[in-house]
């Protein structure tokens, strides 16, 4: 069945640096969703992608749509320690209206 | 807007006893999500209800497991009986898809974490 892949799982970061993670889809997603949840919180909406190779930016937060719209990244600049939590993508199932979850990347700033 | 609501936040409870979860989504939202996490399993979605009507239930574990969705501004789930083994954050989301775009975000209520001893 369809699979939507994230990686890595876990990326330990010093404050400042910069953090990326993965999305990969075994098929061709209409869309493509990133959510935020911080510790001990609740899954939060950052931004929806469309359009192939489509590019946007929120502050220090760059997403990217893949140009064959079959993966996604998204890519912290100098990380900050509100930027703590589990960041998770996810895709249409192409079936009905739910969505297909990575398994999350959790993002640790190192003490 | 006062999002989505679920009651309780917290729930311990004995093997073997009945546990029900409960949500209102937002107003105007016309999609509900049940999902549970897990850290071993991560995010999974249960159920999918729209207009009130349950579309996909396979992601529901076994018998013991029901939800119910009697009118548009409530829904719960229900584990009768309960085992430790579903001790996990249950989350209820809801959306509001349109032919523009049916695959709106979704919004999360703030998770009932259930203990099951």
């Amino acid at each position: 069945g369809q699979q939507v892949m994230q990686i890595p799982q876990y990326q330990h970061v010093q404050e400042g640096e910069d953090f990326t993670t993965y999305c990969n889809s075994s098929t061709t997603l209409s869309n493509i969703q990133w959510y935020k949840q911080r510790p001990g919180g609740h899954p939060v909406f950052l931004i929806q992608l469309v359009k192939s190779g489509e590019v946007k930016k929120q502050k220090r937060l760059t997403f990217q749509f893949g140009e064959a719209k079959k993966n996604s990244s998204l890519h912290i600049t100098a990380t900050q320690t509100t930027d703590v939590g589990t960041y998770f993508c996810a895709g249409p199932n192409g079936r009905n209206y739910q969505l297909i979850w990575g398994a999350g990347t959790k993002l640790i700033i190192k003490p | 807007d006062a999002g989505v609501i679920q009651s309780p936040r917290h729930e311990v409870t004995e093997m073997g006893q009945e546990v029900t979860l409960r949500c209102k989504p937002i107003s105007g939202h016309n999609s509900l999500f049940w999902y549970r996490q897990t850290m071993m399993r991560g995010l999974e979605l249960l159920i999918y209800f729209n207009n009130n009507v349950p579309i996909d239930d396979s992601g529901m574990p076994e018998d013991r497991f029901s939800a119910k969705m009697p009118n548009a501004s409530f829904s719960t789930l229900k584990i009768q009986p309960s085992e430790p083994r579903d001790s996990a954050v249950y989350f209820c989301a809801s959306s509001a898809p349109s032919a523009g775009d049916p695959y709106n975000e979704q919004f999360f209520g703030p998770g009932t974490r259930l203990t099951v001893l």
